[in-house]
């Protein structure tokens, strides 16, 4: 079935950076985008960005620009997020999800990211 | 920057509907989105393009979108249907969600 498998838990320290990993199962790895979506604990679900799996192209939210870094390996069919200059406000759960049909349809099981001295 | 605004709390009692309404400028001339998450869960697509429900979404679930306001529909909601309800549209090529609907079923 098809279906998006995260990489585990993470803890980082101020100021490193963290990569995230999304493997993709069950279809064309090539034919969806792949969206990075995080949730910070009891809040809202927050866009960081998109990525074309077919050409690696990539559109990032303006408030990650700069820091975050999406790619994909088409030989794995993973897709890779990298978000840099951590701090403790990027504590939160990230999710890596299919697009279709303008909407966010597969979701990864998400991946706890804590930062702390 | 474009925004979603969501109530964020809604109560309704078992059998009874439920309304959770999503309002941004225009949303009406845009495709929305609605996902339901449950506690330690990742959200799960309900309604898209409008008024589609994906494979194994009740009927139960029904979406309208028009002039400033998207507006979920639960009918007959049941216990398990007791989640945070996120909208969510475009905006140029970015991604934009609510702030999200806690749905309470007393």
């Amino acid at each position: 079935q098809v279906q998006l498998v995260q990489s585990g838990a993470e803890v980082k320290k101020p100021g490193a950076s963290v990569k995230v990993s999304c493997k993709a199962s069950g279809y064309t790895f090539t034919r969806y985008h792949i969206h990075w979506v995080r949730q910070a604990p009891g809040q809202g679900l927050e866009w960081m960005g998109i990525i074309n799996p077919s050409d690696g192209g990539t559109g990032y939210a303006q408030k990650f620009q700069g820091r975050v870094t999406m790619t994909r390996d088409t030989s794995t069919s993973t897709v890779y997020m990298e978000l840099s200059s951590l701090k403790s406000e990027d504590t939160a759960v990230y999710y890596c999800a299919r697009v279709e049909f303008q909407a966010l349809h597969i979701w990864g099981q998400g991946t706890m990211v804590t930062v702390s001295s | 920057s474009y925004e979603l605004t969501q109530p964020p709390s809604v109560s309704v009692s078992p059998g009874q509907t439920a309304s959770i309404t999503c309002s941004g400028d225009k949303l009406g001339n845009k495709y929305a989105s609605w996902y339901q998450q449950r506690p330690g869960q990742s959200p799960v697509l309900v309604i898209h393009q409008y008024n589609k429900r994906p494979s194994g979404i009740p009927e139960r679930f029904s979406g309208a979108n028009s002039g400033n306001t998207a507006t979920l529909t639960i009918s007959g909601t049941q216990a398990m249907d007791e989640a945070d309800y996120y909208c969510q549209a475009w905006d140029s090529s970015d991604v934009v969600f609510g702030g999200g609907t806690k749905l309470t079923v007393l």
